[in-house]
Order: structure tokens, then C-alpha cells, then sequence
């Protein structure tokens, strides 16, 4: 791994269905976050965790739960879908030094 | 509130000079990042400002002005690999990011 992945790539998801976005950085990053970019509007914070074992909520959290349990991964869940969640998803990271945030490749959700 | 103001589109020719504007308001400051995006890709940072004044990197320079909520991308010598988006963040005092919408920055021969 280089970097920060994502799967998968794209996914298109039944209303009502349970979700998990997954996230993992090898780059022994302290902060995480996730974001949904939809047209039009800039990127929305959905959770962030500023180290394993804790979560925080950020812009937009209804709807989607995430968990910290070490420092490389970072899931996103969707306990049960909707159509307005039809969104590009990035996971980004960054350490505490120079607070640049490096973002994932992107998860496109499609729900139907 | 907090928010982020910057231009939706812009265009330029190629080996020309642009400059992305760009204002904040934010709940405290903790800088201001320019991020570039190309269509379908991840954002990647270009540059990082807290202190007033001017960062040069490359082709690529950035402007802040802390007392006007100001900052601005400068663009030379435009290659046409240079059409992306370019996303404007601003970090608040709890040291998370507020996004601006973007600018689409078109570029012709």
C-alpha cells in the first residue's frame, strides 16, 4: 500500500441496504476523515477522528457512523441507505506537523 | 456563519496568467489551503498560507490577507494540463477544513 486506498472504487446500492466504505492509510497518520463531494457544492466533512479510539462529527453525520479501532483503518458505514447519500466519497488523512490533508482515490455511491 | 466564496468557472489561454480568488469566514483561522482536483480524481494540495503575504512555488503562487478574508491562486505560463478545479479550504479554530464550491479553471490553445 502507498498511501491512502479506498474500496471500492464505485458501488451502486439498493435503498434501505447496510454499507461499509473502507478506508486504510500507511502512512501512520493521526487524523482521519471522510468527506462527500456532490456538484456544485465544496467538499463536506461527514466524521473525522483525530486519533485511534476516538470519533468526532463533523457537517453532515446523519446517516452514516464510522469506528477507529487503529491507526491505518478508517470504515465508513451506511446503516441503511437513501437516496440523497448518492455521492464521490474521499477519505483523506494528515499528521499533526503540517496539517496538510492527503486524500484517498474516492468511492462513487450510487443509491437507487 | 462560516463560509467560502469562490469564482464557479473561469478561462485563460494557455502560457497566459490567472489568479483564482478567494474569501473566507470562518469561526478563528488556522490558514488557508489550495487544493487542485482534475475531473474524476482525488484533491491534491498545491500550497498552505497562515501568514500574511505572498508563497511562491514554481508556476504556482498564493496570496493571503488575514485581514481582509482574502486569498488568491496565481497561475503562470498556463499549461493545458493545468484545467482542473481548484478548491479553496480555509481551517477553523477547531482545525478543521471549510471548502469552498471550487473553480473551474478551463484553459484554451
Amino acid at each position: 500500500i502507498a498511501g491512502i486506498t479506498q474500496a471500492p472504487t464505485s458501488q451502486i446500492l439498493a435503498a434501505g441496504r447496510r454499507m461499509t466504505l473502507r478506508c486504510t492509510q500507511d502512512m501512520r497518520h493521526n487524523a482521519m476523515y471522510w468527506y462527500r463531494q456532490d456538484l456544485g457544492l465544496g467538499l463536506r466533512l461527514i466524521h473525522y477522528s483525530n486519533t485511534a479510539g476516538t470519533t468526532g462529527k463533523g457537517e453532515v453525520p446523519d446517516g452514516y457512523s464510522v469506528s477507529r479501532a487503529n491507526t491505518d483503518d478508517f470504515p465508513l458505514t451506511l446503516a441503511s441507505a437513501v437516496p440523497s447519500q448518492t455521492s464521490v466519497y474521499f477519505c483523506a488523512s494528515s499528521d499533526s506537523t503540517s496539517n496538510e490533508q492527503f486524500f484517498g482515490p474516492g468511492t462513487r455511491l450510487t443509491v437507487l | 456563519g462560516q463560509n467560502i466564496d469562490q469564482p464557479t468557472e473561469m478561462t485563460a489561454t494557455e502560457g497566459a496568467i490567472v489568479q483564482i480568488n478567494c474569501t473566507y469566514q470562518t469561526s478563528g483561522f488556522n490558514g488557508l489551503f489550495w487544493y487542485q482536483q482534475h475531473a474524476g480524481e482525488a484533491p491534491t494540495f498545491l500550497s498552505y498560507n497562515v501568514l500574511d503575504g505572498l508563497e511562491e512555488k514554481g508556476r504556482f503562487s498564493s496570496f493571503l490577507s488575514r485581514s481582509k478574508g482574502y486569498s488568491y491562486l496565481l497561475l503562470k505560463e498556463l499549461q493545458m494540463k493545468d484545467s482542473a478545479s481548484y478548491l479553496c479550504a480555509a481551517m477553523d479554530s477547531n482545525y478543521q477544513l471549510i471548502w469552498g464550491a471550487g473553480t473551474k479553471l478551463i484553459i484554451k490553445p
